[in-house]
């Protein structure tokens, strides 16, 4: 149990194009998410945190309206990269958090953007 | 505020041999602590975890992990590496409710010598 799944696993597109990644818990609920971004060879970096039904809450330094979250079900979260850059190349990776649980986070297996 | 060390970007033993990867954690509450391993291309495998209960943690895959308040450590050991353990490894630090997001260390890549 509590699998987290990510759409899609790998995407190259154009510079100043947007790109949608999902974020899916598969057999449990999550009232919370997190988006995390991993460069080459680094550790994670937390994004975001996303909580169902409300605005999600952004790291310094994070630009909100390049990075826009969505989590408008207990079971979906968006990170929609918009007008992407070469800069914005990276590993994205979500994690999500049972809802009523403890305090494991469970990952997904991530999204590797490229952008030309 | 939270932080994780992990001491040594790279370790590098032979199969078979003990495994032990540092990390040294500051917190300003009482932490939750946590090991993962990702391999390439890969999201992140909780190891194992430390939430207040044993201070000996045991995980997956023949790992442990020993919570010291007193060095504010939680090195990750194993008895004998397996070929297949080579991969990279986090410590990650959370606030005491664990519901706030992961503070991550820098990683280490074990590499595993035949």
């Amino acid at each position: 149990g509590a699998v987290v799944s990510q759409h899609p696993s790998w995407v190259i597109c154009k510079s100043g194009t947007s790109v949608k990644i999902e974020c899916r818990s598969l057999d449990f609920q999550a009232t919370t998410m997190f988006w995390y971004r991993q460069f080459p060879k680094q550790s994670l970096m937390l994004m975001a945190t996303s909580n169902e039904g409300s605005k999600a809450t952004y790291e310094q330094g994070v630009e909100k309206d390049k990075f826009l979250i969505n989590h408008a079900s207990l079971t979906l979260s968006t990170l929609t990269v918009t007008s992407a850059h070469p800069e914005d190349s990276s590993f994205y990776i979500c994690s999500a958090l049972i809802a009523g649980g403890l305090d494991e986070q469970f990952f997904g297996p991530g999204t590797r953007l490229t952008v030309l | 505020a939270q932080s994780v060390t992990q001491l040594g970007s790279h370790v590098s033993v032979s199969e078979g041999a003990l495994v032990l990867l540092r990390c040294n954690y500051s917190s300003s509450v009482p932490p939750y602590l946590f090991w993962y391993v990702q391999y390439p291309n890969q999201g992140l495998q909780l190891l194992l975890k430390y939430t207040s209960a044993a201070t000996l943690v045991k995980g997956i895959n023949g790992f442990e992990a020993e919570f010291k308040k007193s060095e504010t450590s939680f090195h990750l050991t194993k008895p004998s590496a397996h070929m297949s353990d080579a991969a990279e490894y986090f410590c990650a630090v959370s606030g005491y409710t664990g519901r706030r997001a992961l503070t991550f260390g820098s990683g280490t890549r074990l590499q595993v010598q035949p």
